[in-house]
């Protein structure tokens, strides 16, 4: 089964952008994630799909600040033009034909 | 709008049971796939169950296999968890998500103590 690796932590300045990573495990190179963002107290909120081509497709509502793209093994979620509501909890899932994995999480500090 | 809405948390002794329900609206519940995942006390997410849009195939993380029961009913939109012989480390939040292919829609979260 696929497995995520993500950084425990990322850090940015407000107003900047910032670049977090979930890794694909071996042999998983190929298949489509999503981002979800997970602010503090609150459910998690679907952000983005990613597919292995860097295609990427925002869910509703998401603003544009938020990119996605990928290369080999990693798929990445852009955030630009860091806010303060940007402080959050990032999750990469996955999923196959019998079960759904995610990644351990990245906590995003806005400086 | 799509929206999921949990229910039925609470707490329950060791080795009790409880059972969860999740009530949608907004979109063609049949369709879909839905999901339980969980999230134990500053911890991450951690996807436990999830049925097909048909109600025919279940499918279980190794650690609730024989524990717990996934199904819904697509006449009233709604998806449960029915969690027997629950432990310490079943206590977590636990969340409906929507999707057959990434979680685009998630319920609040209800919260589940398993403590005596």
């Amino acid at each position: 089964q696929p497995v995520l690796t993500q950084s425990s932590s990322a850090s940015a300045s407000l107003g900047s952008s910032v670049r977090l990573t979930c890794t694909l495990s071996s042999g998983h190179s190929f298949y489509v994630i999503a981002w979800h963002q997970q602010q503090p107290g609150k459910a998690p909120r679907y952000l983005m799909k990613i597919e292995n081509s860097g295609t990427y497709k925002r869910g509703s509502g998401v603003p544009d600040r938020f990119s996605g793209s990928s290369s080999g093994a990693d798929r990445y979620l852009t955030i630009s033009n860091l806010q303060s509501e940007d402080e959050a909890d990032y999750y990469c899932e996955t999923w196959d034909s019998v079960l759904w994995v995610f990644g351990g999480g990245t906590k995003l500090t806005v400086l | 709008e799509a929206q999921l809405l949990d229910s039925g948390g609470g707490l329950v002794l060791p080795g009790g049971s409880l059972r969860l329900s999740c009530g949608a609206s907004g979109f063609t519940f049949s369709s879909y796939s839905m999901s339980w995942v969980r999230q134990a006390p500053g911890k991450g997410l951690e996807w436990v169950s999830g049925i097909s849009g048909s109600g025919g195939r279940t499918y279980y993380a190794d650690f609730v296999k024989g524990r717990f029961t996934i199904s819904r009913d697509n006449s009233k939109n709604t998806v449960s968890l029915q969690m027997d012989t629950l432990r310490g480390e079943d206590t977590a939040v636990y969340y409906c998500a929507k999707g057959n292919d990434g979680f685009d829609v998630w319920g609040q979260g209800t919260m589940v103590i398993v403590s005596s």
